[in-house]
C-alpha cells in the first residue's frame, strides 16, 4: 500500500498559467478529498468525492478552480490563470466509506511566479 | 459556521514532561472531534477521535476526553519523547467527511 499518492510534488507556475495537480487515492477507498494548506489560512477543506461523484465543493474558489474524478483511481485538481495568492500545499485525502480515518497523500507544493 | 480553536502556537518541553494542548470547539450539531499529527514534507496522519460526550480516544499513548459541557477535546501526554516533536492539530466533522482544523500547535521536545 503506497498510500495516497500525488504528482507532482512541487509545482512552479508563472502568474496566468495553468496548473493541474493530480492525486491517486487509496485502491479500495471510495471518498476523495482536496484540501489546501497555508501558512496564513492552515488546512482548508476544498472539495469532496464519493464514489467519483461531487459530493461538496463549499471550499472551491469558484471562478478559476475546478475538480474531477474521471475514474476510481485518480483526481485531478485544476487552476486556472493562477495567482500569486494560490501558492500553497495542496493536499489529496481517501476514505473508505463511513471510515474514521482518512489518509492523507504528502501534498503537492505549488509555487505562482 | 464551525470552528476549533488552539490557543498553543508553539510548545518547547524536554523529554519526559507532561504535554498539554488545548482545543475548544464551536459547532451547531454533534460533531466528531480528532487529532491529527503532521511531520515536515508529509500530509496529516490520523491520531485518534472521539464521537460521543464524556468519550476517550487515545492513540501511541496520546489521549484526549470529548467534553460536550466544556466544548473542548484537550491533548494530554504523560511523557513525551523527541520523536513526538510535529504539528498537532484538532479537527471536527462528520466521521467519513470533510474535516474543520483548528491553527496547529507546533510541539518541539528537546532531548
Amino acid at each position: 500500500n503506497a498510500g495516497v499518492i500525488q504528482t507532482p510534488r512541487h509545482k512552479v507556475t508563472g502568474k496566468g498559467q495553468e496548473a493541474t495537480l493530480w492525486c491517486e487515492p487509496i485502491s479500495g477507498h471510495s471518498a476523495v478529498f482536496w484540501y489546501r494548506q497555508t501558512i496564513v489560512q492552515g488546512l482548508e477543506f476544498l472539495t469532496y468525492f464519493r464514489n467519483q461523484a461531487p459530493i461538496d465543493d463549499s471550499g472551491m474558489p469558484k471562478e478559476r478552480f475546478s475538480a474531477q474524478m474521471p475514474n476510481q483511481s485518480h483526481s485531478t485538481l485544476k487552476i486556472q490563470s493562477t495567482q500569486p495568492q494560490d501558492s500553497a500545499v495542496y493536499l489529496c485525502a481517501s476514505s473508505q466509506a463511513g471510515n474514521t480515518e482518512v489518509f492523507f497523500g504528502k501534498g503537492t507544493r505549488l509555487t505562482v511566479v | 459556521g464551525d470552528s476549533v480553536t488552539q490557543t498553543e502556537g508553539q510548545v518547547a518541553l524536554s523529554e519526559e514532561d507532561f504535554l498539554t494542548i488545548h482545543c475548544n470547539y464551536s459547532a451547531s450539531g454533534y460533531p466528531a472531534l480528532f487529532w491529527y499529527v503532521q511531520y515536515p514534507g508529509e500530509g496529516p496522519q490520523f491520531l485518534f477521535r472521539a464521537s460521543r460526550d464524556k468519550e476517550k480516544g487515545s492513540s501511541r499513548g496520546f489521549e484526549a476526553t470529548y467534553d460536550k459541557g466544556t466544548t473542548s477535546f484537550h491533548l494530554r501526554k504523560a511523557s513525551v519523547q523527541e520523536s513526538d516533536s510535529a504539528v498537532y492539530y484538532c479537527a471536527l466533522g462528520e466521521v467519513g467527511y470533510k474535516l474543520t482544523f483548528g491553527t496547529g500547535t507546533s510541539l518541539l521536545v528537546d532531548p
